[in-house]
């Protein structure tokens, strides 16, 4: 099965920075079927990106996705006052489903 | 709008059964999947298991086979989610999210709060 490692594990910037996450699989991800989740505390998770580099419905462009094979990073390029929360990456192509552990990006 | 709806928050003694329900609403229910994921207090994502809203087939995380069942109702587009033999590491939020396929959980449910306590 694939594991997925997030790092950093915190990310500490300020309103207007951009922010860089990262997730690295332990194997490849079949078909670049790797997602992107933002979470607030109390909601449920929001899908931002899906087949590595697509952005979901109402997701604005300043959220970006890249990456393929082990090596997968989302980049916010200008954080908003909203942004500031807890992202995880997902893997779906294969069975057993994946997520990594997460990265928190608070405020500076 | 397109929206999946949870039974409320349950408490259960240790060695019992709970049944979360995952209403949907707003698409076709039988053109998509549903998956289970869970988080444990502080915790991260964790994925249980993904049913077929088309024809019932099931897949199971490893971790979990044996007690859990999920099963569909399409007269009412709804989703349940069986766990069976609660411990108390069983205690967590447990969210339902319509699968997608290759384009991966794309609508989730509020969550139901599952406390395993005796």
């Amino acid at each position: 099965e694939i594991v997925l490692t997030q790092s950093p594990g915190t990310l500490s910037l300020s309103p207007g920075e951009r922010a860089t996450l990262s997730c690295r699989a332990s194997q490849s991800v079949s078909s670049s079927y790797l997602a992107w989740y933002q979470q607030k505390p109390g909601q449920a998770p929001r899908l931002l990106i899906y087949g590595a580099s697509s952005r979901a419905t109402g997701i604005p462009d300043r959220f970006s996705g890249s990456g393929s094979g082990t090596d997968f990073t989302l980049t916010i390029s200008r954080l908003e006052p909203e942004d500031f929360a807890v992202y995880y990456c997902q893997q779906y192509g294969s069975s057993p489903v994946a997520f990594g552990q997460g990265t928190k990006v608070e405020i500076k | 709008q397109v929206q999946l709806v949870q039974s409320g928050a349950e408490v259960k003694k240790p060695g019992a059964s709970v049944k979360v329900s995952c209403k949907a609403s707003g698409y076709t229910f039988t053109s998509y999947g549903i998956s289970w994921v869970r988080q444990a207090p502080g915790q991260g994502l964790e994925w249980m298991g993904w049913i077929s809203a088309y024809n019932g087939n099931t897949n199971y995380a490893q971790k979990l086979q044996g007690r859990v069942t999920m099963t569909t109702d399409t007269s009412t587009s709804t989703a349940y989610m069986e766990l069976r033999s609660l411990r108390s590491d069983d205690t967590a939020v447990y969210y339902c999210a319509r699968d997608q396929s290759e384009d991966a959980f794309d609508i989730w449910g509020q969550g139901t709060m599952v406390t395993v306590s005796s």
